[in-house]
Order: C-alpha cells, then sequence, then structure tokens
C-alpha cells in the first residue's frame, strides 16, 4: 500500500511568486493534516481537513495560504503570493477512522523562499 | 512554555551507547507519539502508546500518564540512528470530531562510530 506521498520534495522560489504543494494521503483515509516545521521550530498545525470538509484550519498563518481538499482525495496548499518567511518544510498527513489516532506522514517539502 | 517539551535537545553518543530522550507535555492527551526523522527524509511513526511499554527491535517507549511523561529509549545505539526524534500528543476535542497533534521541538541525535 502507498503511504502518504508529497510533491514536490523541494521548491525555490523568488518572493511574491507562488506555489501549490501537494499532499496524497493514504487511501480511505477520510483525515488529513497540514503542518509546517519552520527552522529551529517545533512542528506546527496548519489545518485538517474530514474528507472535502475543512474541519478545523486554526493554524494558517494568514489568508495568502490557501487548501483545498477537492473530492476528499489528494489536498493543495497554494502560498500566493510567498513570503520569506513562508520558509520552512511543510508536512502532510493522514488517518484513517473517527477514533483511530494513528497518523501516518508523508515525506515534506522543503520550500525555500529567497 | 510548549505544551509539550523534550530534553535534551541535542544529544551526542558513542555507538553501542544507551540513548534516553525524555518528553513532557502538559495537556490531557489521547495517546503519545514518537517519531523519527533522518536529515532531509520524512517523519516516520516509531510508536503510538497511551499507556505503559512498548518495544520495537532496540528501541523502547514508555509513558506515565499520572506524571505526564514519555520516554525513547535506545539500546546499543548505531551511527544509522542518528536523526531527530519527535514527541507529539495527540488528542480529540470535546466533541471527538477532531484529533489533534502538538509537537515537541525535537531531540537532535549524532551517534558517532
Amino acid at each position: 500500500e502507498a503511504g502518504v506521498t508529497q510533491f514536490p520534495s523541494h521548491s525555490v522560489i523568488e518572493k511574491g511568486q507562488t506555489v501549490t504543494l501537494r499532499c496524497d494521503p493514504i487511501s480511505g483515509h477520510d483525515n488529513l493534516y497540514w503542518y509546517r516545521r519552520v527552522m529551529g521550530k517545533e512542528i506546527k498545525f496548519l489545518l485538517h481537513f474530514v474528507k472535502e470538509s475543512k474541519q478545523d484550519e486554526s493554524g494558517m498563518p494568514n489568508n495568502r495560504f490557501l487548501a483545498e481538499r477537492t473530492g476528499g482525495t489528494y489536498s493543495t496548499l497554494k502560498v500566493q503570493p510567498a513570503e520569506l518567511e513562508d520558509s520552512g518544510v511543510y508536512f502532510c498527513a493522514s488517518r484513517g477512522g473517527c477514533r483511530n489516532t494513528e497518523a501516518f506522514f508523508g515525506q515534506g517539502t522543503r520550500l525555500t523562499v529567497v | 512554555k510548549n505544551e509539550v517539551e523534550q530534553s535534551p535537545q541535542n544529544l551526542t553518543a558513542q555507538e553501542g551507547e544507551f540513548i534516553t530522550i525524555n518528553c513532557s507535555y502538559s495537556v490531557g492527551i489521547s495517546a503519545l507519539h514518537w517519531l523519527q526523522q533522518h536529515p532531509g527524509g520524512g517523519i516516520v511513526s516509531l510508536f503510538m502508546l497511551s499507556s505503559g511499554k512498548k518495544k520495537h527491535g532496540r528501541l523502547i517507549a514508555t509513558i506515565n500518564i499520572q506524571e505526564k511523561h514519555s520516554s525513547l529509549h535506545i539500546t546499543a545505539s548505531h551511527p544509522r540512528d542518528s536523526a531527530v526524534y519527535i514527541c507529539a500528543v495527540g488528542s480529540f476535542n470535546s466533541g471527538g470530531s477532531n484529533y489533534k497533534l502538538t509537537f515537541g521541538k525535537g531531540t537532535l541525535l549524532t551517534v558517532n562510530p
């Protein structure tokens, strides 16, 4: 069974550009999470999807970040326009049924904004 | 103060040594996760536990719910164990509809040959 996959693995963009990150969760997992790790800091929660609905987006930094999960399968996280402080590693995780606590993580996307 | 505190932040050991990484948390939890991240790699789940002790190969994880403390032990450490080890606590909201992880800052372990 394929795990959680993320694309791209690395992205270097200039300030002001747009970047879209993609996460493919484990098939059948309703719960999908986005996290971000900024250098030197702990991993922080961004948002949580249950199927195609945003269950909790309290961790989204600002309105330059837009997450979607059309059809409840893969998810995208768009940053537009990117700023220097958006640099970090963006992780996606998926989880199965509602009371299942086991989470599976992707490899992460390392975003560098220059 | 972070809800999840790990110690030490950095740890250097010689091959073969016994390693202990500690995690303390201040919130109610449903489960505690130990995660591993190799340099440039993704996050791998090592353990998920809500009580007692679990063992997998040379890795042992323990949790004391009353003291809100967990430890990750590595026996007979090896250079390939060099990685960042992250403690994360998971809890459901009151309605049980949202399970959220809160992470520690991680412990960078370097095992020298």
